[in-house]
């Protein structure tokens, strides 16, 4: 069964609190992409990959951090720094770059406690 | 800047009836643009995606039109079901990079 999942569907964050994103696909996908979905707003990209041991900053890449030190994986770190974390985050990989169709996992939502 | 507008911002139709949404776009230079399905709280699916070239392109019952010059962009749903509710976003890259310009979408309901 092959696609991009995420986890957890649904996680919370406490004032001060660094929490991590999961993201893994199996499509043997070289990009991966991470995007911050707010309601009246279209998908804002956060960090994206094109290699393993590379990524490179969106639009909105300040209180985020990722990294890449395996194909399949690009976890997202929402840090302390993220003032109005609140939102549907949004992992996607496509086979070589944004030229290609990009495919989306099922979203996390994280709320602010 | 480059912008993607999407209208209308929602609509209701009833099942078995067709529907037109739009694009309009101000990214350049022009690349592609695709058209997505996103159901509520999941991720978006991809539904066409189409190049400089190219006017029309379907996918079952959903037929995307491309007018490069105008810079306009339709998607157009035949015999809608209950499950075409959803929103539905129009997405652009801008040519010679990895820069997508995503519009808001425009929320579909379809009714009983």
């Amino acid at each position: 069964d092959g696609g991009i999942t995420q986890s957890p569907k649904y996680l919370f964050r406490k004032e001060g609190q660094n929490v991590t994103l999961s993201c893994e696909q199996n499509l043997n996908h070289d990009a991966m992409y991470w995007y911050r979905q707010d309601p009246g707003q279209g998908l804002r990209l956060i960090y994206y990959s094109q290699i393993v041991n590379d990524f490179q900053k969106g639009d909105i890449a300040e209180g985020y951090s990722v990294s890449r030190e395996k194909k399949e994986s690009f976890p997202l770190t929402v840090t302390s720094a993220q003032k109005n974390p609140t939102a549907f985050y949004l992992c996607a990989s496509s086979r070589r770059d944004a030229q290609e169709t990009q495919y989306f996992g099922p979203g996390t939502r994280l709320l602010v406690l | 800047k480059n912008q993607v507008e999407q209208s209308p911002q929602s609509l209701i139709i009833l099942e078995g009836k067709n529907c037109t949404l739009q694009c309009n776009y101000t990214v350049s230079p022009f690349s592609n643009l695709r058209w997505y399905k996103q159901d509520t709280g999941r991720g978006p699916v991809s539904l066409t995606i189409m190049t400089f070239s190219e006017n029309t392109k379907s996918n079952g019952r959903y037929t995307a039109t491309l007018d490069a010059d105008t810079k306009q962009s339709s998607l157009h749903i035949t015999a809608s079901q209950l499950s075409d509710s959803a929103s539905y976003i129009c997405v652009v890259l801008t040519g010679g990079g990895n820069k997508l310009t995503f519009g808001t979408g425009t929320q579909l309901k379809v009714e009983l």
